[in-house]
């Protein structure tokens, strides 16, 4: 069964980078099948899709953060990973690892880890 | 981009009431939606995907409808299990949330 688990610093300093990291287990990165994304989910709020990449490289973000944010694949660990700079007290959010479907729905999520930005 | 806004925002039904949640896009998007469920403390879960098509495990009871702007998810017997908030989701351009709609026990 296919598992996706998200890893990270907890804590962010305000301009700072944000750096997470996404395994995967049960399954293959290098799927043709399917993208692989992050969303996140500001605390009480509603959800926000950061972005997603295919194994090859390929990427395609949201265009509202697309200058802060760089996805990367490493299949050879099986793993993605999300790179947000600049981050502020608005980037505080719990941070989901998700897989999508080629027609970009989000089939499996990760349990989420959550993030904070402080000053 | 494309706006997802969902009705109500809080619904509160009994055991056993159907309950129908909407779900309206800024402009057409085809059938290009999804539902999902969050409990509390949880990751959503997918339900429902081109706008009718239900994921494999969901429960019989979850029905999607529409295309182009208004679509619909019909809980046809809400169970205790049902108690969440749901989500819609566009795909047809990037991809956008609705706001959430919270179903509570009345």
């Amino acid at each position: 069964q296919l598992q996706l688990q998200e890893s990270g610093p907890g804590l962010v300093t305000s301009s700072g980078t944000l750096s997470l990291t996404c395994t995967v287990s049960g399954g293959s990165i290098r799927s043709s099948s399917h993208y692989w994304g992050w969303i996140r989910q500001p605390p009480g709020k509603g959800l926000e899709w950061i972005g997603g990449i295919f194994f090859s490289g390929s990427t395609n973000y949201n265009p509202s953060l697309q200058s802060r944010v760089t996805m990367s694949v490493d299949t050879s660990k099986n793993q993605f990973s999300l790179k947000m700079t600049s981050v502020t007290a608005t980037d505080t959010a719990l941070y989901y690892c998700v897989r999508l479907p080629l027609e970009h729905y989000f089939d499996s999520w990760g349990q989420g880890t959550r993030v904070t930005v402080s000053s | 981009d494309i706006q997802m806004t969902q009705s109500p925002s809080t619904l509160s039904a009994s055991v056993g009431d159907r309950v129908t949640i909407t779900c309206r896009a800024s402009q057409s998007i085809s059938s290009w939606l999804a539902w999902y469920q969050q409990k509390p403390g949880q990751a959503p879960k997918l339900l429902i995907y081109k706008a009718s098509t239900l994921e494999s495990g969901v429960p019989s009871r979850f029905s999607g409808s529409g295309s182009g702007t208004e679509f619909t998810l019909t809980i046809s017997s809400l169970q205790p299990d049902d108690f969440a908030t749901y989500y819609c989701q566009q795909y047809n351009s990037y991809s956008t949330f609705g706001q959430g709609t919270k179903v509570e026990i009345k």
